[in-house]
């Protein structure tokens, strides 16, 4: 059974940083391109950024560009997002959700989402 | 960027009718657009991709059609459990996104 277990959200001040984490078990983890979506209270849903199966290419939405950093490790099955410089515009439930074998490919499976609130 | 434009913001449907939603692309995604469906305080859940292939497990009722920057999901016969917040969501290239969504709920 396909699983995607976020965990790492938490209430952070601006300008703080915060890793996000996802446990991929119940599939072939390195074979798929993941991604994390957001989606900010009572608002609809954002792409924030995919990493490509072996990890190499990477790719952000303009709004997180160059403050996030998505990454993974193949060996235990898990995706990451590093956050840096989060503003109050980062606030959202932060989803991993498993692409496909390619890069063009739709979010077949999701996790429940880990909360994520920017504030002082 | 491609911008994706779901229409009605809300659509009022009595069980057992049929709905019908729409969603436009600002430029040509050729088939590569997903529908998902989400409700209250949980994680969305793919309908259909290719525009128009069901999803593992979606019931029949559910159906997608277009190609190209127009596209259709059509619930033939509403159930009390299709009642939610439907997105469409291209993956034609970088970067991807979403609709507004379309809330569908019980007239």
């Amino acid at each position: 059974e396909v699983q995607l277990l976020e965990s790492g959200g938490d209430l952070v001040q601006p300008g703080g940083s915060l890793r996000l984490s996802c446990a991929a078990p119940g599939f072939t983890f390195s074979n798929y391109v993941m991604n994390w979506v957001r989606q900010a209270p009572g608002k609809g849903l954002e792409w924030v950024s995919s990493i490509t199966a072996p990890g190499g290419i990477t790719y952000y939405a303009d709004s997180v560009r160059g403050r996030f950093t998505i990454s993974r490790d193949n060996s235990k099955n898990t995706l990451y997002l590093q956050m840096s410089s989060l503003r109050a515009d980062d606030t959202a439930v932060y989803f991993c959700a498993r692409g496909g074998f390619g890069v063009l490919s739709y979010l077949d499976y999701w996790g429940q989402g880990t909360l994520v609130t920017v504030s002082s | 960027e491609i911008v994706m434009t779901q229409s009605p913001a809300t659509l009022s449907v009595s069980p057992g009718e049929r709905a019908t939603l729409s969603c436009r692309a600002s430029q040509s995604v050729s088939n590569d657009l997903a529908w998902y469906q989400q409700k209250p305080a949980q994680a969305p859940r793919l309908l259909i991709y290719g525009a128009s292939s069901r999803a593992t497990g979606i019931p029949a009722r559910f159906s997608g059609s277009g190609s190209g920057t127009e596209f259709t999901l059509t619930i033939s016969s509403l159930q009390s459990e299709d009642f939610a917040v439907y997105y469409c969501h291209h993956y034609n290239n970088w970067p991807r996104t979403f609709g507004q969504g379309t809330k569908v709920e019980i007239k």
